[in-house]
């Protein structure tokens, strides 16, 4: 199995601040890489998918980059409604794995 | 626009099994390149893959569940099936199905069914 690790797992910032997250690959998954958002309660949101590729709706302020095991998801001007659980899934080969997720909290 | 809605038991007696079934609408199973997943996620942790299923009936598990799940589908009701046999309190968790397309990931959720395993 790919293992995908996320760091750092909190991260406390302020409205408007710039935030990025890391996943890391046990193993290279080219650009097989989705991000999702998680709030309490909730289920996943479908952030990024092919590592860089918004999907249909998600505003600009979030992106993704990376190839191969380390990728990163960047959170610009961050927003009350942005603060959440970030979640990496690689989708390269079975079995499908996911990080262990990111906690964004409010400063 | 594509809706996924999770249903099945709440609570599950250790050693049973869970049956859970994934109604959808605004796409079709029987279309090339489409697929459902099962994901889990237990309270306070994280996403776990469980298995999916697509258009042409091929199967996909999580090796670590394959001997315990398995996954059907009904073209026809617009329906994906889950089965997991002799349920543990270990597995006590959210269950979600999700839509995705051959080479992409789950792009569509339901909003998750809990399910608790005790006696």
């Amino acid at each position: 199995d790919i293992q995908m690790t996320q760091s750092p797992s909190s991260l406390s910032a302020s409205v408007g601040d710039r935030v990025t997250i890391t996943c890391r690959a046990s193993q290279g998954i080219t650009n097989y890489l989705a991000w999702f958002q998680q709030k309490p309660g909730k289920a996943p949101k479908s952030l990024i998918y092919a590592a860089s590729s918004l999907q249909s709706g998600v505003p600009s302020k979030f992106s993704g980059s990376g190839s191969g095991t380390d990728f990163t998801l960047t959170i610009s001007s961050l927003q009350p409604e942005d603060f959440a659980t970030y979640y990496c899934q690689q989708y390269n080969s079975y079995p499908y794995t996911f990080g262990q997720g990111t906690k964004l909290e409010i400063k | 626009q594509i809706t996924l809605e999770e249903s099945g038991p709440t609570l599950v007696k250790p050693t049973q099994t869970l049956t859970l079934t994934c109604t959808f609408s605004g796409f079709s199973l029987s279309t090339s390149g489409v697929g459902v997943g099962w994901i889990r996620q237990p309270p306070g942790k994280a996403l776990e893959w469980l298995a999916l299923i697509y258009w042409n009936d091929d199967k996909r598990y999580s090796p670590s569940l394959k001997s315990r799940v398995t996954i059907t589908k009904d073209t026809s009701k617009n329906q994906v099936v889950l089965t997991m046999t002799n349920m543990d309190p270990v597995d006590t968790a959210t269950y979600y199905c999700a839509h995705l397309l051959v080479g992409t990931t789950f792009d569509n959720w339901g909003q998750g069914t809990l399910v608790t395993v005790s006696s």
